[in-house]
């Protein structure tokens, strides 16, 4: 199975620190994205690197990825109250199926 | 900003019954996606669709399930003859193709919650 998993499982942070997520997964990919889902809403998708790529930066978050470990790492840097959400990482590998980790539920404490 | 619809936000059926869960994806987009997402679970692919055709499905959609578009805007999904375990939020997802290459950024609808009593 090429399915990520996340770590941790619940993250609780206090609004300003920063968040770090990981996702590991077990095939070749052709790239790993995150996405962020609100309670009971639909997927917003927040980032994606592709396979040949080490790190990427999108305003406050920065993606990791380490395909020698078959590991991602997001990082959501001066947390926010509105950040609280579900984040899932997804791998493509070929063709057009994402494959979703379990996620990690994100609470920031205001 | 562009978005990919959903309707109904939640349906309520008996078990037996046919559902068709309706999306209308991005206009200009050409590759269509269903997933859906148990309570609790992972979200899980079911089947994309390129060209009106599948291009790809998974275990899970086997023949209670199947895909159309019936025109040139909607996508849908619909079930034969639901079960109790197809209690589930299902969400459509499209993605755009530029010049013959397919963009891998899906961008996802709120989702149905389909409720089998």
């Amino acid at each position: 199975s090429q399915q990520g998993e996340e770590d941790p499982q619940a993250l609780s942070i206090q609004e300003g620190e920063n968040a770090t997520m990981n996702c590991s997964y077990k095939t070749s990919i052709n790239n790993l994205q995150w996405y962020r889902q609100n309670s009971g809403r639909g997927l917003v998708h927040l980032i994606l690197i592709r396979s040949n790529e080490r790190e990427k930066h999108s305003g406050r978050l920065r993606v990791t990825l380490d395909t020698s470990k078959k590991s991602s790492s997001l990082l959501i840097t001066a947390s926010r109250a509105a950040d609280t959400a579900s984040y899932f990482c997804a791998t493509a590998r070929y063709g057009n199926k994402l494959v979703f980790g379990a996620g990690t539920i994100l609470r920031v404490k205001s | 900003e562009p978005e990919v619809t959903q309707t109904p936000s939640h349906q309520v059926t008996q078990m037996g019954q046919e559902v068709i869960l309706r999306c209308v994806p991005i206009s200009n987009h050409l590759y269509f996606y269903w997933y859906r997402q148990i309570l609790g679970q992972k979200v899980e692919f079911l089947v994309s669709f390129y060209n009106n055709e599948i291009s790809e499905k998974s275990e899970i959609f086997d023949d209670q399930f199947s895909v159309e578009r019936p025109d040139g805007s909607n996508f849908t999904l619909k079930i034969r003859s639901t079960k109790l375990e197809d209690s589930a939020m299902y969400f459509c997802a499209s993605s755009e193709d530029t010049g013959g290459i397919r963009v891998d950024i899906q961008y996802f609808g709120a989702g149905t919650r389909l409720s089998v009593l």
